[in-house]
């Protein structure tokens, strides 16, 4: 049973312009939502969180949107970057403290 | 900011023998730290979570005889891989909570067994 889900396993844009990365749960008990970046043989690096008190949360060019009815968020990167080239992780977590991944959206950015 | 670090970052062993890992927190204390897996273009998977001072809670489907974990510190915990066959390839993350909301994660563990 799959609790994160990122249903596009690619998304290409053109630099300069808007990335958006989906991730749908279904959960009801997550209350803390997290996007990683990853590199092939890496560690996830942490980009942007939010709490599900709140519906977004800004951090430079990092915008995440919560909508708790549709059990949705998404991430928006604007404007995108050849170095924003990565595959992005949705992850939720509840009160056990766990993080649960989605499958990951490899994200390509063009000069 | 928080730093978890994780040895070796890449191992080759035999088939049957054990391998160990290891994931430090360098800079907090870590009463809890998680181990995940992950296969090629998948997610990462939870296998455990490691409680300091007693037994680790494993997900379901997990083999906990096979894959040992030792939180015997704030600051380290162990992953072993005992009698390791070839289907046990995979890259192993560690990661932990740190003293505020966040996750650190540790940069990873290719393991190949051959």
């Amino acid at each position: 049973d799959q609790q994160v889900k990122q249903n596009s396993p690619s998304l290409s844009v053109q630099e300069g312009r808007i990335s958006i990365l989906n991730c749908d749960y279904t959960n009801s008990m997550f209350d803390y939502f997290l996007w990683y970046k990853k590199y092939p043989a890496e560690g996830p690096t942490f980009l942007i969180s939010i709490s599900s008190i709140k519906d977004k949360n800004e951090d430079g060019r990092f915008t995440v949107f919560l909508n708790k009815s549709a059990k949705h968020l998404s991430l928006h990167i604007v404007p995108s970057q050849p170095g924003d080239s990565a595959v992005y992780f949705c992850a939720a977590s509840s009160n056990t403290g766990k993080l649960i991944f989605g499958q990951g959206t490899t994200l390509q950015v063009k000069p | 900011g928080a730093v978890v670090s994780q040895h070796p970052s890449w191992v080759i062993c035999k088939s049957g023998t054990s391998v160990k890992i290891e994931c430090r927190s360098l800079d907090f204390q870590a009463t809890t730290m998680f181990w995940y897996r992950q296969f090629p273009k998948q997610s990462l998977m939870l296998m455990a979570t490691s409680n300091e001072g007693s037994k680790a809670t494993y997900e379901q489907g997990v083999e906990k005889d096979k894959f040992l974990i030792n939180h015997a510190s704030l600051t380290l915990s162990t992953l072993t891989v005992t009698s390791a066959h070839p289907e046990d390839s995979s890259f192993y993350i560690c990661s932990a909570r740190d003293n505020g909301y966040g996750y650190t994660f540790g940069s990873g563990t290719r393991l190949t067994v051959v």
